[in-house]
């Protein structure tokens, strides 16, 4: 079963704007941990932020937060003042639940930031 | 570096050949994850270990595709008899593992890139 759904295959922001990256995901399980990931056009995956579902307080990163929807299964990415290196593939995973050692990842969003 | 190390970068072979790919992953990272991503898309699970576990193989594509990691370190993903529509990049990744460390991220490397003429 699919466990997370990113359904924004592609997404265009201003430069300097702010942008949602969406995520849900399924589980019936209470803990696991959410993390987002960028991968550029060279390749390399890089992590962006995390989010344990016990947290209580939306995660942060620099430009990066996490707006975290429990309820909603929802693990949104919010890039603020988008930058034209912001553009590349983001892709949202989860970890757990019942395995610890398992990443979930969903399908990808791809960001282009115009000047 | 301290990353995780993958080779070759690029490999380019006939169709009907076998390859071989190498992943060595950070020290004390005792999780190490498979994953093939083809142009474009998602990255598609293929098969990890965890420590002297039995690897999860459930994503393995084929009986064409294996992975053995060897003194919980080093792990070689092997194709045999290649085709054609194996051509994708291949990235490895590892992490540390268990509850405890349920907060901390896969660190991948920079993946190979295979091409199957």
């Amino acid at each position: 079963a699919q466990k997370i759904t990113q359904t924004q295959p592609g997404m265009f922001v201003q430069e300097k704007e702010a942008v949602t990256l969406d995520c849900t995901y399924d589980t019936s399980d209470q803990s696991y941990g959410l993390f987002w990931y960028k991968q550029p056009s060279s390749g390399e995956m890089i992590f962006l932020i995390y989010q344990g579902s016990y947290d209580e307080q939306n995660a942060t990163e620099g430009r990066y937060s996490l707006n975290f929807q429990k309820a909603r299964k929802s693990a949104n990415l919010v890039i603020s003042a988008s930058q034209l290196g912001d553009s590349a593939m983001y892709f949202c995973a989860m970890r757990g639940p019942y395995n610890f050692n398992k990443f979930y990842f969903g399908s990808g969003t791809k960001l282009n930031v115009k000047p | 570096g301290a990353g995780v190390s993958q080779s070759p970068s690029n490999k380019v072979t006939e169709k009907g050949k076998d390859v071989e790919l190498r992943c060595d992953p950070i020290s004390g990272h005792t999780a190490l994850y498979w994953y093939r991503q083809s142009l474009g898309q998602g990255l598609e699970f293929l098969i990890y270990f965890q420590g002297n576990s039995a690897p999860d193989k459930s994503g393995l594509p084929s009986d064409r595709f294996s992975a053995e990691r060897t003194g919980g370190s080093v792990s070689t993903l092997t194709i045999q008899r290649t085709q054609q529509e194996d051509s994708a990049v291949y990235l490895c990744a590892s992490s540390l593992s268990g509850v405890v460390n349920s907060n901390q991220p896969q660190h991948f490397g920079d993946g190979t890139r295979l091409s199957i003429l």
